[in-house]
């Protein structure tokens, strides 16, 4: 079955510094892939998303891009600020699977002032 | 703006209740969904809901049943609530692939259970 895999966290980075979030994924058929932040007391909510290989998410400065040949959709960001503090998730969702969507483990990130 | 709402933020019980956790969603979705939420272990889908009264399990469904009698409303229910089910429980629900949307999760903000 479909499933999703990211690097263990806690990350912790200080400000300004480049922050790479490793996602893998399994999937037969064409999944849509997504990236999920969850800060601290709320729920989750998408941060960005790529519906075909080679699409690239954008969104608040963090980028993305569904590689099919590496089933890989790493979430990067140039420079963090201590407000991106939170738990990223990486997600897959499968048209043919019931549009039930499919969570890695998830990434909490600290960033130091 | 699109909402999903879940009725409690925080709520303690004992061990052997019945607890009932309702969400409604404003957008007209057909798709719905339960998860639990739990430390190293990313969010696991219970039940979920394509359509008013219809239902189909998740991954973890075992001790949990769900109504769905109204489009907008999504119950969870865990007839004799146990230690092992305090954790965050999430609903969300979906905008279909095709239908103005890429299969994007709306979530309410959570409700935590402590089963004592």
């Amino acid at each position: 079955g479909n499933s999703v895999t990211q690097m263990e966290g806690p990350v912790t980075l200080s400000e300004e510094a480049f922050l790479t979030i490793n996602c893998t994924y399994t999937a037969t058929g064409y999944p849509s892939l997504f990236w999920y932040v969850q800060y601290p007391g709320e729920g989750l909510q998408l941060l960005l998303k790529a519906t075909k290989a080679d699409d690239k998410g954008s969104n608040k400065g963090f980028e993305a891009t569904y590689r099919k040949e590496t089933t890989s959709f790493h979430l990067e960001k140039g420079s963090v600020q201590v407000s991106d503090s939170a738990v990223y998730f990486c997600a897959l969702s499968d048209l043919n699977g019931g549009f039930k969507t499919i969570f890695g483990a998830g990434t909490r990130l600290f960033v130091k002032a | 703006d699109v909402k999903v709402t879940q009725s409690s933020r925080y709520l303690v019980k004992r061990t052997g209740e019945k607890v009932f956790l309702e969400c409604v969603q404003d957008m007209d979705h057909e798709n719905m969904f339960w998860y639990r939420q739990d430390p190293g272990l990313g969010l696991r889908l219970i039940y979920f809901s394509y359509d008013v009264k219809m239902k189909e399990k998740g991954d973890i469904p075992e001790g949990y049943s769900v109504s769905r009698e109204k489009k907008e409303r999504f119950s969870l229910i865990l007839e004799s609530a146990s230690t092992n089910q305090t954790s965050m429980y999430l609903c969300a629900s979906i905008t279909p692939v095709g239908r103005v949307g890429t299969g994007e999760l709306f979530f309410g903000e959570g409700s935590r259970l402590t089963v004592l």
